[in-house]
């Protein structure tokens, strides 16, 4: 199975500041096959992002995905208050799926 | 409005089972595959099992193969997860999942609220 790794596990900022989260596999992701989640405490996981870059529908703008092969990233360029959350990427390539252990990002 | 009601969880002693449901409403249904993700308590999401729209194809994790056994009623508007020889391993917030597709299981675009298993002596 794929695994994913997401580093860092905290990434402390303030409103307003860029956010760059980091999905790492442990062989190539198939066909662009990566997703993005955020989760919200007490909350279900939302689309974000699939097939690295395409962002699910009312997504704004300020997310955006990149990346190719074993090495991906989430960005986001102002952080908004709403935006502080757990961020998972998911491969969807190979099955099992798998997720990766999640990126918390807080208010610093 | 889409909806995906969860439904089955509660507390059971390891080895036993448990069967989940999963009532879907506001879309049509064999439009899509569908899966089980877990999050255990504190932890981050774990796929269980996927089935494709007629339950013609279907997957699983290693930690669940020979356990736990997804199916999927159409007139019914429902999705199933059998449990058996369950593990405290096992224990979480199970959710009801919505595939994009109805071929398998790719990423997941409406998520139910979950239903609590916990596995306890």
């Amino acid at each position: 199975e794929i695994v994913l790794t997401q580093s860092p596990g905290t990434l402390s900022l303030s409103p307003g500041e860029r956010a760059t989260l980091s999905c790492r596999a442990s062989q190539s992701v198939s066909s662009s096959y990566l997703a993005w989640y955020q989760q919200k405490p007490g909350q279900t996981p939302r689309l974000l992002i699939y097939g690295i870059s395409s962002r699910a529908t009312g997504i704004p703008d300020r997310f955006s995905g990149s990346g190719s092969g074993t090495d991906f990233t989430l960005t986001i360029s102002r952080l908004e208050p709403e935006d502080f959350a757990v961020y998972y990427c998911q491969q969807y390539g190979n099955s099992p799926l798998t997720f990766g252990g999640g990126t918390k990002v807080e208010i610093k | 409005e889409v909806q995906l009601v969860e439904s089955g969880g509660g507390v059971v002693r390891p080895g036993g089972s448990l069967r989940l449901s999963c009532a879907a409403s506001g879309f049509t249904f064999d439009d899509h595959a569908m899966s089980w993700v877990r999050q255990a308590p504190g932890k981050g999401l774990e796929w269980v099992s996927g089935i494709n729209w007629n339950g013609g194809s279907t997957g699983y994790a290693d930690s669940v193969k020979g356990r736990f056994t997804i199916s999927r009623d159409n007139a019914k508007n429902s999705l199933y997860l059998q449990m058996n020889r369950l593990r405290a391993e096992d224990s979480a917030l199970y959710y009801c999942a919505r595939d994009v597709y109805r071929t398998g299981w790719y990423y997941f675009d409406y998520w139910g609220q979950g239903t609590l298993v916990t596995v306890s002596s």
